[in-house]
């Protein structure tokens, strides 16, 4: 299965909102509820951001969220804040007990 | 707490294989299954597979088939993965991951995988 397809980078300065899309199919990102979004800075283990297209596990900002319309989901970080720089991934279960992750999206906070 | 710790770096040569360990602490280790998530230098996350520690029932990702084995010891909470016939593409860090419905809650801290003759 091909990988979803997230933007190679995104950017926002101090403040501002940002969202990263994840491009799925009728396969996986458009047939469940089971998108997940992980933020990796470099050298450490990804972290959960968000799973089940909209949840946030406890400990995670508020300003994290996500949501899907069709194959699209997408996350927005808004106020970024400096420590908000990193990698993010998104994540969906594509059936018969499979998952997919997206390229990867690089966040640059200016 | 949740932990994942996983086994140290290894450099293996083209055509070997090579054995890491993911070592679970702090839950019921039977009561979750486990992925295995790798990521090549400069590149994005590709899951491998899962296992079920429970029974050792595993799925693998398509492109693994033939090469991966997962196993688990429910005596030492311990989960496996095993990747054969290595070439320089497998070069990667490989995560372990703990699954929580469809997601990855609690990650090890990787292990670095150098294929080079």
């Amino acid at each position: 299965q091909s990988a979803l397809t997230q933007p190679r980078s995104v950017s926002g300065s101090p403040g501002q909102s940002v969202t990263i899309s994840c491009i799925g199919t009728s396969s996986d990102v458009g047939a469940n509820s089971y998108v997940s979004w992980y933020q990796e800075h470099p050298g450490k283990a990804p972290k959960l951001m968000i799973y089940d297209v909209s949840v946030r596990p406890s400990g995670v900002p508020d300003r994290f969220s996500g949501s899907k319309s069709g194959n699209t989901a997408s996350l927005t970080i808004s106020g970024l804040q400096a420590e908000d720089e990193a990698d993010y991934y998104c994540c969906s279960y594509a059936g018969s007990f499979t998952w997919v992750f997206g390229g990867g999206t690089k966040l640059t906070v200016l | 707490q949740v932990q994942l710790v996983q086994s140290g770096a290894e450099v293996k040569e083209p055509g070997a294989s090579v054995k890491v360990s993911c070592k679970a602490s702090g839950y019921t280790f039977t009561n979750y299954y486990m992925y295995w998530v790798r990521q090549a230098p400069g590149q994005g996350l590709e899951w491998m597979g899962i296992i079920n520690p429970r029974d050792g029932t595993t799925t693998y990702a398509q492109r693994f088939q033939g090469r991966i084995t997962m196993t688990g010891d429910k005596y030492t909470s311990t989960v496996y993965m095993e990747l054969s016939s290595l070439r320089s593409e497998d070069t990667a860090v490989y995560f372990c991951a703990r699954a929580v419905s469809n997601h990855f809650d609690c990650w090890g801290q990787g292990t670095l995988v150098t294929v080079s003759s």
